[in-house]
């Protein structure tokens, strides 16, 4: 099976711009997380969606927003970018049935400026 | 809010040796995980525990989750340059809850 794909891998924008990136999860699975890593806060907990439902979301702004689609595939968006949103962006999928173990992509870095 | 706390943060050293990464937490957790991350990538899994006093071992590679099921340990013996990475607990707190992770141990194994 193909891995968790994550587009664009890259991204640079300015302050005030928004921004969506997009996750595929591996064929079959159905739950979507993301993450936003920094290396002075490491990984942290974004929100999680199951099913074209947001079920668990972190302790971040209301700026940053995500959905999924029918197909599991999900996207987030982050608005009026701040420059403290420079981070890799994780996207990790799993099986429901297998619920603790779940797979990451790659990660898109985004830069702002 | 439940944290995990590794430790070190930072470890430099040369082929062959042996080291030892600790993730400590008071919480109590149902399971916990192991990762490991190369620059450009995402996080790759290592190995999950979740009995208390587990121990695991992978290759060169022996995980260990406390007895308490609040600490692991990861111990990797005669360490290699491909070993090179950072490497990151994460725990389970219960049900469908998000995992928490550690802000990880960055380890360089000079050949």
């Amino acid at each position: 099976k193909a891995g968790v794909t994550q587009t664009p891998r890259y991204l640079i924008k300015t302050r005030g711009q928004q921004v969506t990136l997009s996750c595929s999860p591996i064929s079959g699975h159905r739950s979507v997380s993301w993450y936003q890593q920094t290396p002075g806060q490491g990984l942290q907990f974004l929100f999680e969606y199951f099913s074209e439902t947001q079920r668990n979301k972190g302790n971040f702004p209301g700026r940053f927003s995500g959905r999924q689609f029918s197909n599991s595939r999900s996207e987030m968006n982050v608005s009026t970018l701040e420059l403290g949103d420079s981070a890799l962006y994780l996207c990790a999928s799993k099986d429901q049935s297998s619920a603790e173990t779940q797979y990451f992509g790659p990660g898109t870095r985004l830069l702002v400026l | 809010t439940q944290l995990l706390e590794q430790s070190p943060q930072f470890l430099s050293i040369q082929e062959g040796e042996n080291l030892t990464v600790y993730c400590n937490s008071s919480s109590v957790f149902s399971s916990l995980q192991w990762y490991r991350q190369e620059p450009g990538e995402g996080p790759v899994l290592l190995v999950t525990v979740v009995t208390g006093g587990e121990v695991k071992k992978l290759k060169r590679l022996t995980f260990q989750f406390g007895d308490a099921r609040k600490d692991s340990s990861l111990h990797i013996t005669a360490a290699q340059p491909g070993d090179t990475g950072l490497y990151l607990c994460a725990g389970a707190p219960s049900g469908n809850t998000p995992l928490v992770f550690g802000k990880g141990t960055r380890l360089s194994v000079i050949a």
